[in-house]
Order: structure tokens, then sequence, then C-alpha cells
């Protein structure tokens, strides 16, 4: 089975700050993706960042990037000069190959002005 | 349309009774996939389509809940004799292909007297 692991139920962190969101996964796929959402309080589902098990090279867009190390199935989120728009609930993802979604259970994040 | 949408957004409904769920994917897109999402938890997934295919119901609860994609575009999920404990957010999502980026519609709020 997998299984996906959040264990920062709440974090903060001051505007402009840098702050890493944490996310390990439990698998014995070899191929497979992992995904960062945000669902701010509108409760909608907002794609992060999306990474590939396959390549090696981290993911980033813009002030989001990750670090993926597969060998220790660990898969974090740094987010940047952190914004007030930032504040939400993150939710770390993990898809084997037949699409099904597996999700932790999230981590709320608030940005301090 | 520009996003995955769904109807209703909020639904109330008295123990026993059947409910409808719908969800129209983004044009295009072959896969659709659906989540119960409990307050404060990541999504669940529920079940998903490739085209008109059903390829996995793994996550259904029990068989009062079902799941329909007639022509390889809208879905419905249907929950019959519904119980309060079925109370939660229904998602969707779509995705252009298997294995792609999967996004979300606004989800339906099921409340179950």
């Amino acid at each position: 089975a997998q299984t996906v692991t959040q264990s920062q139920p709440e974090m903060s962190v001051q505007e402009a700050e840098t702050v890493t969101l944490s996310c390990t996964y439990d698998t014995s796929e070899n191929n497979y993706y992992l995904f960062w959402y945000k669902q701010p309080p509108s409760r909608q589902m907002i794609l992060v960042i999306r990474q590939e098990a396959y390549k090696q090279q981290n993911a980033t867009e813009n002030r989001f990037s990750v670090n993926f190390q597969k060998a220790a199935k660990s898969f974090s989120l740094k987010i940047s000069d952190s914004q007030l728009g930032d504040t939400a609930m993150y939710f770390c993802a993990f898809m084997k190959h037949g699409n099904q979604f597996y999700f932790g259970t999230g981590t709320s994040l608030t940005v301090i002005p | 349309g520009a996003g995955v949408s769904q109807s209703p957004r909020y639904k109330v409904t008295k123990r026993g009774q059947d409910v409808a769920l719908r969800c129209d994917p983004i044009s295009g897109h072959v896969s659709l996939y659906w989540y119960r999402q409990a307050l404060g938890q990541g999504p669940e997934f529920l079940t998903y389509f490739n085209y008109e295919a059903q390829q996995d119901k793994s996550g259904l609860p029990n068989d009062r809940f079902s799941a329909e994609r007639p022509e390889g575009s809208i879905s419905t999920l249907t929950i019959q004799r519904t119980e309060q404990r079925d109370s939660a957010m229904y998602r969707c999502a779509s995705s252009l292909a298997i294995q792609e980026t999967q996004y979300f519609g606004p989800g339906t709020r099921l409340l179950v007297l």
C-alpha cells in the first residue's frame, strides 16, 4: 500500500521569509509522480508543483521548489519570499501508474504579515 | 469550459434519500476522478474513468456508491440511501490523459441530516 505522511499539521512563516513543508511517502513502485496541492480557505484544490520520480532534477515553479530525495522517499516543498496569499492548507500527493492519487493529511500554513 | 465544474455546490438531504452529484470535466480531458474529502483531511480516492470506462472503483466505500460516465464526458456520482456518515466534500478532477496532472473542481458539499 502507498502512504503519504505530512508530519507538520501547522506551520507559520513571516512574510518574505522562506518555509519548508515536509512530506514522506512509502511505496514499492519505481515509477511514480509526486505533487503539492494548495487549498486556500475557498477550499479549491490548486496544483502548486509536480515531480516525476524518474527525473533527478528538482522541480521549480517561481517561488516554489521541491527537494526530492528518492532513496529517502522524501518530497519537501520550499516556499521562498512568502506572501500573504500563500496562506492555505498544503497537501502532498503521490500518484502511481494506474492514476490513483494518495494524499497526505495536509499542513496548514499561515503567513504572518 | 475553462475548468472542472461540479453541481450542485451544496446539497442538503435527509437520511435515506438518494443523491446524484455531477461533474463536468475540462473539455478534452480523457480521465476523470472522484474523491471524498472530510474536513481537515486530504482527498480520499473513490473511483476513476478513462473515457467512459470505469477503470478502478476500489475506493468506493460500499455498494450504495456508484458512478458513471456514459459518453466519456460528464460523470455522475450517485449515493443511494444516504447516511449521516456520507456527509463530506465530494471532489471531481480531470486530466488530459493517464499520468497527467489532475485538475480539481470546486467540490460538492453534501450534508445528510
